[in-house]
């Protein structure tokens, strides 16, 4: 079973300073997705970023990148330039892998990266 | 366009009680999931749809039943409810299950079982 591993439950940045939320994940298929969410207090689920693990570039999203290492299977965000706003939980997804060429889109979640920007 | 909406935000129901979480969405999506998230926790997924009359179990779907009848709508149905599905619960959907396939969130239930 694939598996998602975030191993920072808190991490805390100053203001304006960039900031990297590590994820690492376990799967033994060459296809499958990988997102970021962010959950602020609030409750609601909202998508950051997303890579294809046959893309070759990093994905980018404004001011959130993706550095995505295939072979360490890690996926760690990148938050640059940190904002008030930018205090949250922090999810890192996957999809499900393909099975007979069809993915359902199911998400397997890591247990999140609580985020606290500091001013 | 609404996105995904779910009923009602706050429930609180007494052990054994019985009770339907509604979702629905209006962006014409096939695929359609029911997560819970347990304090602290991430998302796991109880049940999916891969489109009218198609469901089938996800990790935890043990105490709950899904039916989906329109592709609008997808309830959530716990018989007999337990202290341990004390939970906030998302409804999510998508367009489509390869590749990109951005799953959109309700707001949420959240869940106490006394």
């Amino acid at each position: 079973a694939q598996k998602i591993t975030q191993t920072q439950p808190g991490m805390f940045v100053q203001e304006k300073e960039a900031v990297t939320l590590d994820c690492t994940y376990d799967t033994s298929d060459q296809s499958y997705g990988l997102f970021w969410y962010k959950q602020p207090s609030s409750g609601e689920m909202i998508f950051l970023i997303y890579q294809g693990s046959y893309d070759e570039q990093n994905a980018t999203e404004g001011r959130y990148s993706l550095n995505f290492q295939k072979a360490r299977k890690s996926a760690n965000l990148v938050i640059s330039a940190s904002q008030l706003g930018d205090s949250a939980m922090y999810f890192c997804a996957m999809t499900e892998p393909r099975a007979g060429g069809t993915s359902y889109g199911k998400l397997t979640f890591g247990q999140g990266t609580i985020l606290t920007v500091h001013p | 366009n609404a996105g995904v909406t779910q009923t009602p935000k706050f429930r609180i129901l007494k052990i054994g009680q019985s009770m339907t979480l509604q979702c629905a969405q209006d962006m014409n999506h096939n695929y359609m999931y029911w997560y819970r998230q347990d304090p602290g926790m991430g998302l796991k997924l109880i049940y999916y749809s891969v489109g009218a009359g198609i469901t089938d179990k996800g990790e935890v779907p043990n105490g709950y039943n899904v039916s989906r009848s329109t592709t609008e709508d997808f309830p959530l149905r716990l018989e007999l409810a337990a202290p341990s599905q004390t939970s906030v619960y998302f409804c999510a959907s998508s367009y489509t299950s390869g590749g990109f396939n951005e799953q959109f969130f309700g707001p949420g239930t959240r869940l106490t079982v006394l």
